[in-house]
C-alpha cells in the first residue's frame, strides 16, 4: 500500500548548523503535508504544514519544501538549538479527505550536539 | 497556550481487564480523536467524534474500543477487554472547526502497559 517514509531515522547535528530533515511520500493523491515534532514524553505538536499548490512555506525558523515531481518533503530547521532535539514526524493527507487519511511517517530522531 | 490533557500518563493493567483513559480537549475545539503509537512504530488513528458520536474509525477500533464524551470537557476511550497487543501509547487530539486534518493539538498521551 502506499505510505510516508522518512529517508534517515537519526540525525545528528552540531548546535548552531542547520538542520534538513527529508520525507518521502508515494501518495500522489495527498495535497496537504505536515511537520510535527515529538519531544520525548510528550504528544506530537504542530510544526509548520504546506499544501500541494505551494513548493514553500517558512515559519519561524523552519522551511518546509515540498517536491510534488519527485514526491519529497523536507523540513529545515535554522541554527538548530538544543531544544529542537525531538522526533520529526511527517504526515500527509487529503484535505478533503477523512481523519483516517492523515498517515504519519516513521519519524527521524534529531539530536543536537554542543 | 491550551492544550489537551490526559490522564492517566501511564496506565498498568492485566490483561482481560477495563481500561478508560481520559481526555480534557481544548475548550473550542470540536473535533476528537484518539490515535496510537505501539513502541518503534507510527502514529495510528483509531477513531475520529464530532457532534457526540463516531464519524469515523479504523479497523483497530474493533468491538472492544469505545468513546464516549460524558460531559461538556472529557473524552474517553475505554477497552473493555485488554489485550497484550494493545500497549500502546494513546494519543487524544482535537481540533477547530474547519478543513479536516488542521492543525491536530495533539495530548501528551497515556502509556498503557497490558501484562
Amino acid at each position: 500500500g502506499e505510505s510516508v517514509g522518512l529517508h534517515l531515522p537519526t540525525l545528528s547535528v552540531q548546535e548552531g548548523d542547520n538542520s534538513i530533515i527529508n520525507c518521502a511520500y508515494s501518495n500522489s493523491a495527498s495535497d496537504y503535508f505536515i511537520w510535527y515534532k515529538q519531544e520525548s514524553g510528550k504528544g506530537p505538536q504542530f510544526i509548520i504544514d504546506i499544501r500541494s499548490n505551494m513548493d514553500k512555506r517558512q515559519g519561524q525558523r523552519v522551511t518546509v519544501l515540498l517536491n510534488k515531481t519527485v514526491k519529497h518533503l523536507s523540513l529545515q530547521i535554522a541554527a538548530t538549538q538544543p531544544g529542537d532535539s525531538a522526533v520529526y514526524f511527517c504526515a500527509e493527507a487529503i484535505s478533503s479527505g477523512s481523519a483516517r487519511q492523515l498517515t504519519f511517517g516513521s519519524g527521524t530522531q534529531l539530536t543536537v550536539l554542543p | 497556550e491550551p492544550e489537551v490533557t490526559q490522564t492517566p500518563s501511564h496506565q498498568v493493567t492485566q490483561m482481560g481487564q477495563e481500561v478508560i483513559l481520559r481526555c480534557v480537549p481544548i475548550s473550542n475545539h470540536l473535533y476528537f480523536y484518539w490515535y496510537r503509537q505501539i513502541l518503534g512504530q507510527k502514529v495510528e488513528f483509531l477513531v475520529s467524534f464530532y457532534n457526540n458520536e463516531i464519524s469515523e474509525k479504523s479497523e483497530i477500533f474493533d468491538d472492544q474500543f469505545s468513546v464516549e464524551r460524558p460531559d461538556g470537557s472529557n473524552f474517553t476511550l475505554k477497552i473493555r477487554s485488554t489485550k497484550l497487543e494493545d500497549s500502546a501509547m494513546y494519543f487524544c487530539a482535537s481540533r477547530k472547526q474547519g478543513a479536516a486534518n488542521e492543525k491536530l493539538f495533539f495530548g501528551s498521551g497515556t502509556q498503557l502497559s497490558v501484562l
